[in-house]
């Protein structure tokens, strides 16, 4: 079976820019979670979806919004983009007692 | 919140030498999980072990849920364990993990 799948890579923006990651879960979970993780530490709880409603939020500015469709992909959108928005974005999708698998990420880095 | 605290930051290895990991966590938890960060950013699972012990090949981990610890044991260690390692505790298996600052291993033949 294939493992989380995130899209893109890579990603190269500037300071205000808008910018949309995207995730597939592990076929058969319905719980998406996304992280960010800067340099040097580890990653960090943004958001986390089940069933296409928000169960849990991170200490993030309102800047950084989620959704989750029908199909339990999902999207991570950060408006108004800060340098220190660089970052690798982790996708983790989970089914419930058995912990939280991770994608690739996605790495922003924000000129 | 809680806090996860691991140990050591850092540690360098000749292959073959065996090794403990430690993960302090400050509350109560239902999910504890050990990760691999590979060079290119990839959080590979080793255990979901919220208590007891699990062995895989040459790793295994130990999860004391009552006095709040997890160790994980890495033995003949080779290069390609080299890496980050994190553990990473939360309220259940699918809800928000809170990570630790990991391991830093190296490992020189």
């Amino acid at each position: 079976d294939a493992g989380v799948t995130q899209s893109p890579t890579h990603l190269i923006k500037t300071r205000g820019q808008h910018v949309t990651l995207r995730c597939s879960p592990i076929s058969g979970h319905k719980s998406v979670s996304w992280y960010q993780q800067v340099l040097g530490q580890g990653p960090q709880f943004i958001f986390q979806y089940y069933e296409k409603e928000e169960r849990g939020r991170g200490n993030f500015p309102d800047r950084f919004s989620a959704r989750q469709f029908p199909n339990y992909s999902s999207e991570l959108n950060v408006n108004a983009l800060l340098l220190g928005d660089s970052a690798l974005y982790l996708c983790a999708s989970s089914l419930g007692g058995q912990g939280q698998f991770f994608g690739p990420g996605t790495r922003l880095t924000v000129l | 919140g809680i806090q996860v605290e691991q140990s050591p930051p850092d540690l360098i290895l000749q292959e073959g030498a065996n090794s403990t990991l430690r993960c302090n966590f400050s509350d109560s938890v239902n999910n504890l999980q050990w990760f691999h960060q590979n060079p290119w950013g990839q959080l590979i699972n080793l255990f979901y072990i919220p208590s007891g012990t699990k062995q895989n090949g040459r790793l295994s981990a130990t999860t004391v849920a009552t006095e709040r610890y997890s160790l994980l044991y890495i033995s003949s260690s080779q290069t390609t364990d080299s890496g980050v390692y994190f553990c990473a505790v939360g309220p259940g298996g699918g809800n928000k993990l809170t990570f630790g600052t990991g391991t830093q291993l190296k490992v020189e033949l």
